[in-house]
């Protein structure tokens, strides 16, 4: 069965460092996207992206956070200067356009910020 | 969106039925209605999706009356890997971007 793989599947990193966290989308699907989920609560939505561009973006989304699609195949969640409640788990997820399967999740990067 | 509401935990045993059910009063017409099941620590992975009527799946049932105005989800004879949180979901799977919006979930509990 195809996978969204993640990695790292944790860092640490030290407050005002730059990450990037990793994910590598199933090959034919069109649809990319970032979530994130705090320990203990709700998974929520960042930021989806189609046709090498953002198509919509949450309000947790802001300047510090970017994305990219450098390939054919990654694609990436930089936080450039990460903040002590940045700390959480980091999803990323794609679909194909139009179908009934629901989105495939990755694994998850563990993000501690320290 | 269409808001959904679910019970915020159940307990079961194992080899019992266990049933879910989700309100979503304001369910639109292109609107599905997908459960996703998520482990700790993992990333949520989907269960099943349906519009009407029943759908059923090698995991699990999904039972949708005809107003659709809720949905139950039935998971057959339930072992303790079944613990989990499981979310119901509802929107239109054909819009572009159709970001998830997850709620609370239920958290299962199957004890031995």
């Amino acid at each position: 069965e195809p996978e969204v793989t993640q990695t790292p599947s944790h860092q640490v990193t030290q407050m005002g460092q730059e990450v990037i966290l990793r994910c590598v989308p199933i090959s034919n699907h069109l649809y990319f996207y970032w979530y994130r989920q705090i320990l203990g609560q709700k998974v929520e939505f960042l930021v989806s992206f189609y046709n090498n561009e953002i198509s919509e973006k949450s309000e947790i989304f802001d300047d510090q956070f970017s994305v990219e699609r450098p390939d054919g195949s990654n694609f990436t969640l930089k936080i450039r200067s990460t903040k002590l409640e940045d700390s959480a788990m980091y999803f990323c997820a794609s679909r194909e356009t139009g179908v009934t399967e629901g989105y495939t999740f990755g694994s998850g990067t563990r993000l501690t910020v320290v | 969106l269409a808001k959904t509401t679910q019970p915020i935990s159940m307990d079961s045993y194992e080899g019992q039925e266990v049933n879910i059910t989700c309100s979503h009063n304001n369910i639109a017409t292109n609107d599905y209605i997908t459960w996703y099941q998520q482990f700790p620590s993992q990333g949520p992975r989907f269960i099943i999706q349906g519009y009407k009527t029943k759908v059923t799946n090698e995991v699990a049932s999904l039972f949708i009356p005809a107003d659709r105005k809720s949905s139950t989800l039935s998971l057959p004879r339930v072992s303790l890997s079944d613990t989990a949180v499981y979310y119901c979901l509802v929107g239109d799977p054909g819009a572009a971007g159709n970001k998830l919006t997850f709620g609370g979930g239920t958290r299962v509990l199957v004890k031995p």
